[in-house]
């Protein structure tokens, strides 16, 4: 079946400008996150969803950083007045619901949006 | 806070030969850890993964056993092919299963 998507699949834009990056999970997926990864950098946590729960927003680095799922869905990750360290490897990963076939804790991740910063 | 802390890369061997890449954990509580692969030009995708200590996880070859003892989850195989070249990340889930803390990659290259 399919696998988790992300669009663009890159992009390019200018200091201060203001991005939005998408992910479509893998359907039937409740849990959905959010991951950055820098040049010689791991991953870095962002945001996790979990079914209709408050999402867990603990790893956003600052407040231009947000993100929404909308119908438990589809996710968009939005970068406001972007800068140069925010350029990095978006990944966007999904889980099945807690309990299925014991594949709880494992995540479906998706190719990334390379974002550079001019 | 929860952390994984890998062994640096790059690492270059010969097929046939054995591999280790190191990982050790700090963690509160009992967390499960895992061995994320990414294939050139791939998404990340799950290798193995132990949720309790003493499991030993194992995939393709490749093997980890969860000590706790030694908060380790060392990543080995016997003897790796040209097709194991990738980059390897060693991570680890806290209890609530809510967050992920990923290491930062082992990049892996085996020459014929």
């Amino acid at each position: 079946g399919a696998g988790v998507s992300q669009s663009p699949s890159n992009k390019v834009t200018e200091k201060g400008k203001d991005v939005e990056l998408r992910c479509d999970p893998i359907s039937g997926h409740t849990a959905l996150y959010w991951y950055r990864q820098s040049l010689g950098q791991g991953l870095e946590f962002l945001i996790y969803f979990q079914g209709n729960s408050a999402p867990d927003k603990s790893g956003l680095p600052s407040d231009r950083f947000s993100a929404e799922r909308t119908g438990g869905s589809v996710s968009t990750l939005t970068i406001q007045r972007t800068q140069q360290e925010d350029s990095a490897v978006y990944l966007c990963a999904s889980s099945p619901p807690p309990g299925t076939s014991g594949l709880y804790e494992t995540q479906y991740f998706g190719p990334g949006t390379r974002l550079l910063v001019l | 806070g929860d952390s994984v802390t890998q062994m640096e890369g790059p690492v270059t061997l010969s097929e046939e030969a054995f591999l280790t890449i190191n990982c050790t954990y700090t963690a509160t509580g009992y967390p499960s850890l895992f061995w994320y692969v990414q294939y050139p030009g791939e998404g990340l995708q799950l290798l193995l993964k132990a949720t309790k200590a003493d499991d030993k996880g194992s995939n393709k070859g490749f093997e980890a056993t969860y000590r706790k003892e030694t908060t380790s989850f060392h990543l080995e195989k016997g003897s790796v092919q040209v097709s194991d070249s990738a980059v390897y990340f060693c991570a680890l889930s806290g209890e609530t299963g809510n967050q992920f803390y990923f290491g930062t990659g082992t990049s892996l290259t085996v020459i014929p």
